[in-house]
């Protein structure tokens, strides 16, 4: 089945250490996305990319970085300059960032955990 | 970005209709209206989308006030499964990016 899949679902780590959050799909879309979702608000955009090789960052970059090595793939790395990492991840994905009648497509989701 | 406003929570009773509003006073003519939803601990679902004219499909319907200051997303018949939080959307026909910039959407509780 075509989809968006995120690994692991939830994820715990020491405080000081980098994480690196998994986000594939095989629907062959060109744009992928990755949101941060904190208890009872909304979603909030880290980074996006819009093809291989290129990506721009978000209303919060700051403490996270990612790749785009590969059309399926798009990894978010959780770093120890992020001051407050403990967060529900989501990562999306989209098939055209020119077509006007795109809907995006979301993976399940990464709970991450910081203790 | 141009804003929405939606009320933080509503209620409804299982297979009654249900009418959740979102006003977005500063949208501007090229600004597509987008809902989606997010059941709890899961990923954001797309629900419609429309820019001028009222929207029909499978999930619900959407209807865009003349001015295209307000739209309400219509959900024929609650169900249980229905019982979610709906974000309203507003995505710039012009951006080159499908950055979606979600508010803190509605809460819609179903009675059984």
């Amino acid at each position: 089945d075509g989809g968006i899949t995120q690994s692991p679902k939830y994820l715990f780590r020491k405080e000081g250490q980098n994480v690196t959050l998994s986000c594939e799909q095989n629907l062959n879309h060109d744009a992928m996305y990755w949101y941060r979702q904190d208890p009872g608000q909304g979603l909030r955009l880290i980074y996006y990319s819009q093809i291989v090789n290129d990506f721009q960052k978000g209303d919060i970059a700051e403490g996270y970085s990612v790749s785009r090595e590969k059309k399926e793939s798009f990894p978010l790395t959780v770093t120890s300059a992020q001051k407050n990492p403990t967060a529900f991840y989501l990562c999306a994905s989209s098939i055209s960032t020119g077509s006007l009648n795109t809907e995006a497509f979301f993976g399940q989701g990464t709970r991450l955990t910081v203790v | 970005d141009a804003k929405t406003t939606q009320p933080n929570s509503m209620e409804s009773n299982e297979e009654e209709p249900v009418h959740l509003p979102c006003n977005h006073s500063t949208i501007s003519g090229t600004d597509y209206i987008h809902w989606y939803r997010q059941l709890p601990s899961q990923g954001p679902e797309y629900v419609i989308h429309g820019l001028t004219s009222n929207v029909n499909n499978r999930m619900a319907s959407l209807a865009i006030a003349e001015d295209r200051k307000s739209s309400t997303l219509i959900l024929h018949r609650a169900t249980l499964r229905d019982a979610a939080v709906y974000y309203c959307i507003l995505r710039p026909m012009m951006d080159s990016s499908y950055k979606l910039i979600f508010g803190s959407g509605t809460r819609l509780l179903v009675r059984p």
